[in-house]
């Protein structure tokens, strides 16, 4: 089983703050890392999948970057607003496309 | 857009019982999942399926789990002898090519054993 940490747990911000969390994999067999969003009643929906080392993508107010070698991928909301709570989940592919997720982050953004 | 469907939304189970839960992954994806979310816990990797075969399975997999693709367009979960334990949120998913592709997820189905 690979250990896959996100940190904060949870986060409350206040509309307009801008907030990152983290996301942390092991670093040796890399794949690709992958982040998605879980709206309260709503199945987790892809953000983005990441697979280089320094790679920065970006969805409208929300980007993240990948760092193979430490083993760590930033997720960053510029500018939050209420319908960003949600709770980001990380995931990384072990092998035989088997995903290991992290427990989440849970965003309240307060208006 | 296409979307991966799950029935059904909600399964009420007695102890013991056999539930077979029911998704129909995205058309042109290639690799199914069964993913599962205990209460308050993390979502959990249960099995992979891809041409018409398991390609990874966990060890909550055990043998009272199976899946089937038993048409050309439908991917069950059996789950036999249901436990208090096995009450969850379970999740179908469908990517187009493995690892480098996006999970799409079902809306889940929640089962709930008594």
């Amino acid at each position: 089983i690979l250990n896959v940490e996100q940190s904060p747990q949870s986060l409350h911000v206040q509309e307009g703050d801008s907030t990152n969390f983290t996301c942390s994999f092991p670093s040796s067999n890399f794949y690709a890392l992958h982040w998605y969003r879980w709206e309260t009643a709503k199945s987790p929906e892809a953000l983005f999948v990441m697979t280089l080392n320094g790679d920065e993508k970006k969805k409208g107010r929300i980007s993240a970057t990948l760092n193979t070698k430490e083993g760590y991928s930033y997720l960053y909301i510029k500018g939050s607003q209420p319908e960003d709570s949600a709770t980001y989940l990380c995931a990384f592919p072990g092998a035989g496309n088997q995903f290991y997720f992290g427990t989440g982050t849970s965003l309240t953004v307060i208006p | 857009e296409p979307e991966v469907t799950q029935t059904p939304s909600h399964q009420v189970t007695q102890m013991g019982q056999e539930v077979i839960l029911r998704c129909v992954p995205i058309s042109n994806h290639l690799y199914f999942y069964w993913y599962r979310q205990i209460l308050g816990q993390k979502v959990e990797f249960l099995v992979s399926f891809y041409n018409n075969e398991i390609s990874e399975k966990s060890e909550i997999f055990d043998d009272q789990f199976s899946v089937e693709r038993p048409d050309g367009s439908n991917f069950t979960l059996k789950i036999r002898s249901t436990k208090l334990e096995d009450s969850a949120m379970y999740f179908c998913a469908s990517s187009r090519t493995g690892d480098n592709s996006p999970l799409h997820f079902g809306n889940g189905t929640r089962l709930t054993v008594t």
